[in-house]
């Protein structure tokens, strides 16, 4: 089915490990986003991409990083984990037809 | 910068009766606004959006928003609550100038009481 999908579903990191979140999407959309949602804070943006090789910082950028490679491949990665990015990361999408999330991504920094 | 404010964290509604979930933004002009639903360890659905063609908003299962730019709210509102509408909701805004990045509104937790 075409959609948004997230890999991991879970991860359990510890401080200091580096890991990378995948975002796919086989829409042809050019807008890719990546948010983290915590509790009494609603969903906040890290960073996007309005096209393949291009990102741009959104409100939360730090300790994370981004690439887009190609179209339909969104990356996030954590250098150095801490335990303040304990969150749930959902990848998005968008054309001029509507947005498409993911099922989001549950990391724990311990 | 653009923004929404959810003015309840939580809102408690017995089963049947009419559910009302308030949401005020900060814009210049006439922005592009949604509803999204998230149930417990679900992902994001969108309930309903506004782009200016009609400011009364009708959305899936029952819900429906009204615009009033004199107010700047974008309230949602259901008649009759359902057991299954128990969820966080959250209000957004595309930003003016933005790469179309939805802002989210901090949610409400919609509890239905049997």
């Amino acid at each position: 089915n075409a959609g948004v999908t997230q890999t991991p579903k879970f991860r359990v990191l510890k401080t200091g490990q580096s890991m990378t979140l995948l975002c796919a999407q086989d829409m042809n959309h050019e807008y890719m986003y990546w948010y983290r949602q915590d509790p009494g804070m609603g969903l906040r943006l890290i960073h996007y991409s309005v096209g393949e090789g291009t990102t741009a910082k959104g409100e939360v950028p730090d300790g994370y990083n981004v690439s887009r490679l190609k179209k339909q491949n969104f990356l996030l990665g954590l250098e150095s984990a801490a335990p303040s990015q304990t969150s749930v990361y959902f990848c998005a999408s968008t054309s001029d037809s509507g947005y498409t999330f993911g099922s989001g991504t549950r990391l724990t920094v311990v | 910068a653009q923004s929404v404010t959810q003015l309840d964290s939580h809102v408690s509604v017995s089963e049947g009766t009419p559910v009302l979930l308030r949401c005020n933004y900060s814009s210049s002009y006439s922005p592009s606004l949604f509803w999204y639903v998230q149930h417990p360890n679900k992902g994001l659905q969108l309930l309903l959006k506004y782009t200016s063609a009609a400011t009364l908003v009708k959305g899936i299962n029952g819900f429906e928003a009204e615009f009033k730019k004199s107010e700047t709210s974008f309230h949602l509102t259901k008649p009759s609550a359902h057991m299954s509408d128990a969820a966080e909701y959250f209000c957004v805004v595309i930003p003016s100038g933005s790469a179309r990045q939805l802002t989210f509104g901090s949610g409400t937790q919609l509890t239905v009481l049997p």
